[in-house]
């Protein structure tokens, strides 16, 4: 199985919004909703900040929003910060009873 | 406050063998399904196992399958992985975590413990 294809950087300044992708295939990222995606900082443990495509864990900011349409789903980070340059991995439940990670995408706040 | 404490990691010669622990507090460990997750030092993510709440399903990934096996002992509220075979590529921090579903995702996350595969 293929990991999910995110890219490799985004950047944006701060008060703006970004967007990363995820791409999958029908049998994963398409084939259903269990798509999450992970925050992690540099020397810590990834952090859950969406599950089931959209729902956002107890203490994850409003700011963070997910969606998906078809093979791809999306992140969305409002009003960026400092404190949100990171970097985001997407995953997702796969065919087989199998869980697929994306490569991860840097987001650097300008 | 949930925590998991991974131990056993460290330095293994191609074609050895590890077992690792994950000890589990502040929540019912019976009650959850828990994973295991790898990362290669500054490189992504990678999925390695995952076993149900009461250890009865388990699930693997290819990269892995036939040489690792998960396990779990609830009246120890203690998560293994018993590791064989190890290869150079298996080199990585080795986290467990707890899964909000059957098999994803993984919402409490242990510090990790890091396996090196090298001669």
């Amino acid at each position: 199985q293929s990991a999910l294809t995110q890219p490799a950087s985004v950047s944006g300044s701060p008060g703006q919004s970004i967007t990363i992708s995820c791409t999958g295939t029908s049998s994963d990222v398409g084939g259903h909703n269990y798509v999450s995606w992970y925050q992690q900082h540099p020397g810590e443990v990834p952090k859950l900040m969406i599950h089931n495509v959209s729902n956002r864990p107890s203490g994850v900011s409003y700011r963070f929003t997910g969606s998906k349409s078809g093979n791809t789903a999306s992140l969305t980070i409002s009003g960026l910060q400092a404190e949100d340059e990171a970097v985001y991995y997407c995953s997702s439940f796969s065919a087989g009873h199998t869980v697929l990670f994306g490569g991860g995408t840097k987001l650097t706040v300008l | 406050e949930v925590q998991l404490l991974e131990s056993g990691g460290g330095l293994v010669p191609p074609g050895g063998s590890l077992r690792l622990s994950c000890a589990a507090s502040g929540f019912t460990f019976s009650g959850r399904a828990m994973s295991w997750v790898r990362q290669a030092p500054g490189k992504g993510l990678e999925w390695v196992s995952s076993i149900s709440a009461g250890g009865d399903n388990t699930y693997t990934g290819d990269s892995v399958k036939g040489r690792f096996t998960i396990s779990r002992d609830n009246s120890k509220n203690t998560l293994y992985l018993e590791m064989t075979s190890l290869r150079v590529e298996d080199t990585a921090f080795y986290y467990c975590a707890t899964c909000v579903g059957s098999i994803d995702p993984f919402d409490k996350w242990g510090q990790g413990a890091l396996v090196t595969v090298s001669s």
